[in-house]
């Protein structure tokens, strides 16, 4: 089975431009995050979704961040402008809504915003 | 709020070594408790898991119990390698909610 797929893997961009992050879930997982993580804050959970929803953005940093789950298999979170301290790794993760269950990880997007 | 706190590292230690990571946790009610594992340039691997106190996850030759008693998940090896050479995060889940609670990381380092 295909893990959680996420595009790109690298990405380089200028501060001010648009950055959008894609995240496939694992088929029939019904919950969907974003994580953001960097060397000072470690591991920060920014918005998930439930079955499309958004549930809780309150981790999202600032109106630049956006994040859609259009449908069940498909999601982006999306950084305008972008700015150098959005440099960070962004992990996609899913799971499937059960107690104890595991939330399985996407290999990240590597963002550098120079 | 629920948090995780983990041994402050780094930690190098020589292959075949004995390896103990401290977690504790604070939680309301009975979370469900995970180690995760971040290889270099790599996302988070889940490594073990346990959803109830006394609980034994383990995997790959590593394992780590529940203990509620001292709110505790520490994770252990009793022979380390060079392959085992990661950053190791302690979470939680707590109980009716969807979001992990990670620890801090704690970066490993096993030389030959």
């Amino acid at each position: 089975d295909a893990g959680v797929i996420q595009s790109p893997r690298h990405e380089v961009t200028e501060m001010g431009q648009e950055v959008t992050l894609r995240c496939k879930p694992i088929s029939g997982h019904d919950y969907l995050f974003w994580y953001r993580q960097t060397m000072m804050r470690g591991l920060e959970l920014l918005i998930y979704f439930n079955n499309n929803v958004p549930i809780d953005d309150s981790g999202m940093p600032e109106d630049r961040f956006s994040a859609k789950m259009p449908n069940a298999s498909f999601s982006t979170l999306k950084i305008q402008p972008s700015e150098p301290r959005d440099s960070a790794v962004y992990f996609c993760a899913s799971s499937r809504g059960t107690h104890g269950n595991t939330i399985y990880f996407g290999e990240g997007s590597w963002l550098t915003v120079v | 709020g629920d948090s995780v706190t983990q041994m402050e590292g780094p930690v190098t230690l020589s292959e075949e070594a004995f390896l103990t990571i401290n977690c504790t946790y604070t939680a309301t009610g009975y979370p469900s408790l995970f180690w995760y594992v971040q290889y270099p340039g790599e996302g988070l691997q889940l490594l073990l898991k346990a959803t109830k106190a006394d609980d034994k996850g383990s995997n790959k030759g590593f394992e780590a119990t529940y203990r509620k008693e001292t709110t505790s998940f520490h994770l252990e090896k009793g022979s380390v390698q060079v392959s085992d050479s990661a950053v190791y995060f302690c979470a939680l889940l707590s109980r009716g909610a969807q979001k992990l609670v990670f620890g801090q990381g704690t970066r490993l380092t096993i030389n030959p």
